[in-house]
């Protein structure tokens, strides 16, 4: 049974242009989080999704940034037009409905040049 | 503001001995509080988790104290071995429909051969 994947693993971006972050949840898992952790800090929750709906998105950025879960394939974070405060590894985790149990995939390293 | 605190920041401790990291919360609607281990360029992963209306829950070497009144909880981890290095993260998730994890800072773990 895989676990959460993420992809890319490395990402690297200079000022200005787009980062595109992809999930593939847990098979029968279908809610999925997106969380930003910053060096030698704790992760920071950002967004709550089910398929083609957001249920929470109180940690995103109002600027810049959105995300999708739709009925088909991955879930994506965008963050357009990145700036070099956007380095940072972003996780994706993933549930079952009803369970606060949450699994984490490797992560996506974001570096903004 | 940090919803959750963590301490210590850092921790070395001999192979063999008990390692103990603290964690404490305010919001009293948190109802649900996992333990995450994680090892450099990986994703957390989940170790063990309790809810308040028990106050200790122990897996193999790993176990959960828990003080509802004073609104503490922290790890114990028995037999402490060099491959427990790693970074550990406590957490915590109340009934808000939301749920989002709020993290704690982070214990970077060394034990020492």
């Amino acid at each position: 049974n895989a676990g959460v994947m993420q992809n890319p693993r490395h990402l690297v971006r200079r000022r200005g242009q787009e980062a595109r972050l992809r999930c593939s949840p847990m098979k029968g898992h279908s809610h999925v989080y997106w969380y930003r952790q910053l060096p030698e800090e704790g992760l920071k929750f950002m967004v709550y999704l089910q398929k083609e709906n957001i249920i929470d998105e109180s940690g995103m950025p109002k600027e810049r940034f959105s995300a999708e879960f739709p009925k088909e394939g991955p879930s994506i974070l965008r963050i357009q037009q990145v700036v070099r405060g956007d380095s940072a590894a972003y996780f994706c985790a993933s549930s079952p409905g009803g369970s606060h149990e949450q699994y984490f995939g490797p992560g996506t390293r974001l570096t903004v040049t | 503001q940090q919803q959750v605190k963590q301490s210590p920041q850092s921790l070395i401790v001999q192979k063999g001995g008990i390692s103990i990291i603290n964690c404490a919360y305010e919001n009293t609607a948190f109802d649900y509080f996992p333990w995450y281990q994680q090892f450099p360029g990986k994703g957390p992963a989940l170790l063990i988790a309790i809810r308040p209306d028990v106050s200790e829950k122990k897996e193999g070497r790993f176990t959960i104290s828990f003080n509802k009144s004073a609104k503490q909880f922290s790890l114990h981890i028995m037999d402490s071995q060099p491959g427990d290095s790693a970074t550990y993260f406590c957490a915590a998730m109340g009934e808000t429909g939301a749920n989002n994890l709020f993290f704690g800072t982070g214990t970077r773990l060394t034990v020492i051969p």
